[in-house]
């Protein structure tokens, strides 16, 4: 079955404790992406990937890092969480260009930090 | 910069009437593909319905219909026969110059019985 997951797919962790949320597709999508969705405010991307070891910022990056070492995987990394960044977090993917861009959700990972 | 922006906060229709959510987005590309996702309570996004800008005619998926006015920038999704299953956060997305996905801020559908 073609799909994203991602895991933990809750957590709730503590100020400043590193964290990792994994993400994983198995459809061979060159384009990768996080995002963050708050009450309110739709969905806001955080960063993505073009292909691997391609990877930018999105609207708001600040105090998150992702890696694309391999085509499959792009996990998110916080390195010093902040109860500012307790949110619910999606990963997606989609075929690269010449496509019609329609992404993939992952289930989602609620995060709460205290 | 591209903002896509869907003015209904929230939207109640009775089960089995239609309902239509608004969406109107601001880009200067003349070729885009424009998006409806679902998000019911458990938390999935689900692609609903999606539309090329450089095809005049309106998508359609069994219930869904899109009304697209290109030169008005307005891409409102038309839900025929409401069930209660469809009773979710939808979101309207467009994409952009960097074939990225920009969101509207999302409407909520309530169904009622």
């Amino acid at each position: 079955e073609a799909q994203v997951t991602q895991n933990p797919r809750y957590l709730i962790t503590v100020t400043g404790k590193k964290l990792t949320v994994t993400c994983s597709q198995n459809m061979n999508h060159e384009y990768m992406s996080w995002y963050r969705q708050d009450p309110g405010l739709g969905l806001r991307q955080i960063y993505y990937s073009m292909n691997v070891e391609v990877t930018d910022k999105g609207d708001v990056p600040e105090g998150y890092k992702v890696s694309r070492k391999e085509k499959r995987n792009f996990p998110l990394i916080l390195e010093s969480p902040s109860p500012n960044q307790t949110s619910l977090y999606f990963c997606a993917s989609r075929a690269g260009a010449g496509t019609s861009y329609e992404q993939y959700f992952g289930p989602g990972t609620r995060l709460t930090v205290t | 910069a591209q903002t896509v922006t869907q003015s209904q906060p929230e939207m109640s229709v009775q089960e089995a009437e239609t309902v239509t959510l608004s969406c109107t987005y601001d880009t200067s590309e003349s070729d885009y593909y424009l998006f409806w996702y679902k998000q019911p309570p458990s938390r999935q996004m689900i692609l609903v319905i999606r539309q090329e800008a450089y095809k005049q005619q309106n998508a359609t998926e069994n219930r869904f219909s899109v009304n697209f006015q290109k030169a008005a920038k307005s891409f409102s999704l038309k839900i025929s026969d409401s069930q209660l299953g469809d009773a979710a956060m939808y979101f309207c997305a467009v994409v952009d110059s960097n074939y990225q996905l920009i969101w509207g801020a999302g409407t909520k559908l309530i169904i009622k019985p």
